[in-house]
């Protein structure tokens, strides 16, 4: 089976501009988390969705937002983009909560 | 809420030794897995290993094993014959029913040719 995909890979941005990522989870997989690390906070939770619905949330601010497709794909937009959100964005992807979540290779924003 | 502590930030290990990774947990749910999450220079998070807290079998793939302790609540990760390869930051995390799945700090291996 493919992996997780993440697109674009890197990205470079304007503060106030927004941008929106993209996961393709791997085949069969319904639930999809998306989290942010960066040097300073480590790797901070964002959200989980499973089945088009958001089943958990981080606590980031408003500006970030996420769903997922009837096909699994989920999408994240950060809104009014902050120096402060630069960062390598993960998303994951699982079958079962017991199973273990597999990650993406990341996409990395760098905010200008 | 979960926490997971990971009291290492970082640790060093001769090629071909054997280093052993501790985290501890904090809950009082029965209903819970457990993992390890190796992190290369990549960055690309790789899944190692995973526990059912229910088994009292403790998980094994190849190399890495882990020392599952209920009752103390900890989960330590042993990589035997450690390999350059194995150098990469490792996260400990858990995950409670439907809860997200929290992650340690993080230990950062280092293998010593």
């Amino acid at each position: 089976k493919a992996g997780v995909t993440q697109t674009p890979r890197y990205l470079i941005k304007t503060r106030g501009q927004q941008v929106t990522l993209s996961c393709s989870p791997i085949s069969g997989h319904r639930s999809v988390s998306w989290y942010q690390q960066t040097p300073g906070q480590g790797l901070q939770f964002l959200f989980e969705y499973f089945s088009e619905t958001q089943r958990n949330k981080g606590n980031f601010p408003g500006r970030f937002s996420g769903r997922q497709f009837s096909n699994s794909r989920s999408e994240m937009n950060v809104s009014t983009l902050e120096l402060g959100d630069s960062a390598l964005y993960l998303c994951a992807s699982s079958s079962d909560r017991g199973h273990g979540q597999y990650f993406g290779p990341g996409t990395r924003l760098t905010v200008t | 809420a979960q926490t997971v502590t990971q009291s290492q930030p970082e640790m060093s290990v001769q090629e071909a030794e054997t280093v052993t990774l501790s985290c501890t947990y904090d809950t009082s749910e029965s209903d819970y897995y457990l993992f390890w999450y190796k992190q290369p220079p990549s960055r690309q998070m790789i899944l190692v290993i995973r526990q059912e807290a229910y088994k009292q079998q403790n998980a094994t793939e190849n190399r890495f094993s882990v020392n599952f302790q209920k009752a103390a609540k900890s989960f330590s990760l042993k990589i035997s014959d450690s390999q350059l390869g194995d150098a990469a930051m490792y996260f400990c995390a858990s995950r409670i029913g439907n809860e997200k799945l929290t992650f340690g700090t993080g230990t950062r291996l280092t293998i010593i040719p």
